[in-house]
């Protein structure tokens, strides 16, 4: 079935990029996303990565895949106090099932000034 | 532009009562999905809606829950005998249209049974 791992917690200082890493089990992924939740808001989604690239970069994120290994990472660069919140990993397990995230349980990160 | 927007914000019930839980998904947007997340998890995929009808509502847990979206946009989650183990908080999120658009999530509803 469809599963996807991620780090509880992750501390870094202001200023220092931020790795997140997550893994995935379903080889049918087709899209995969970044969402990040901040208290007593909804999910936003930061970036996503369609399943036949390596990379994508925005602004100060960078996606990496790695298809062969099934992990994906998010690398937040110049972290701010403001990133501060709880970053979820999610797929799309089919192109039948585009409309179902399957997420991780999230990983959160804390800035310290 | 308004977002999606879930009533109530908080529900604090008691065991084995019924629950109503409403989402007003952004104007236009054709799909409509609930989620649910519990303490510590990550949300967990519940019923997708294409227009009026439910296009898959696999994740739902069992006959308790149901939801409906009688005029293809607001839509409303039925809990009926609520059960200590139902305590999570209920996303909805809404997309313009085809399956795999971007899904704009609301704030949710936190569902407390006691």
């Amino acid at each position: 079935g469809e599963d996807v791992e991620q780090s509880l917690f992750l501390s870094v200082r202001e200023g220092d990029s931020s790795v997140i890493n997550c893994t995935y089990t379903d080889s049918s992924s087709t899209y995969l996303y970044w969402y990040k939740q901040e208290p007593g808001a909804g999910l936003q989604l930061l970036t996503y990565i369609f399943s036949n690239m390596d990379m994508k970069q925005d602004q100060r994120l960078t996606v990496l895949l790695n298809k062969k290994d099934k992990h994906l990472s998010l690398r937040i660069a110049d972290t701010q106090t403001g990133d501060s919140a709880i970053y979820f990993c999610a797929e799309t397990p089919d192109a039948d099932s585009s409309y179902k995230l399957i997420f991780g349980s999230g990983t959160r990160l804390l800035v310290r000034p | 532009g308004a977002g999606v927007s879930q009533t109530p914000s908080n529900k604090v019930t008691e065991k084995g009562k019924y629950v109503e839980l409403r989402c007003d998904p952004i104007s236009g947007h054709t799909a409509l999905y609930w989620y649910r997340q519990s303490l510590g998890q990550g949300p967990e995929f519940l019923i997708y809606f294409q227009g009026t009808g439910a296009a898959d509502d696999s994740g739902l847990p069992n006959d308790r829950f149901f939801a409906v979206r009688p005029e293809g946009s607001v839509s409303t989650l039925k809990i009926q005998r609520t059960e200590r183990g139902d305590s999570a908080v209920y996303l909805c999120a809404s997309s313009p249209g085809a399956a795999g658009d971007e899904q704009y999530f609301g704030p949710g509803t936190r569902l407390t049974v006691t």
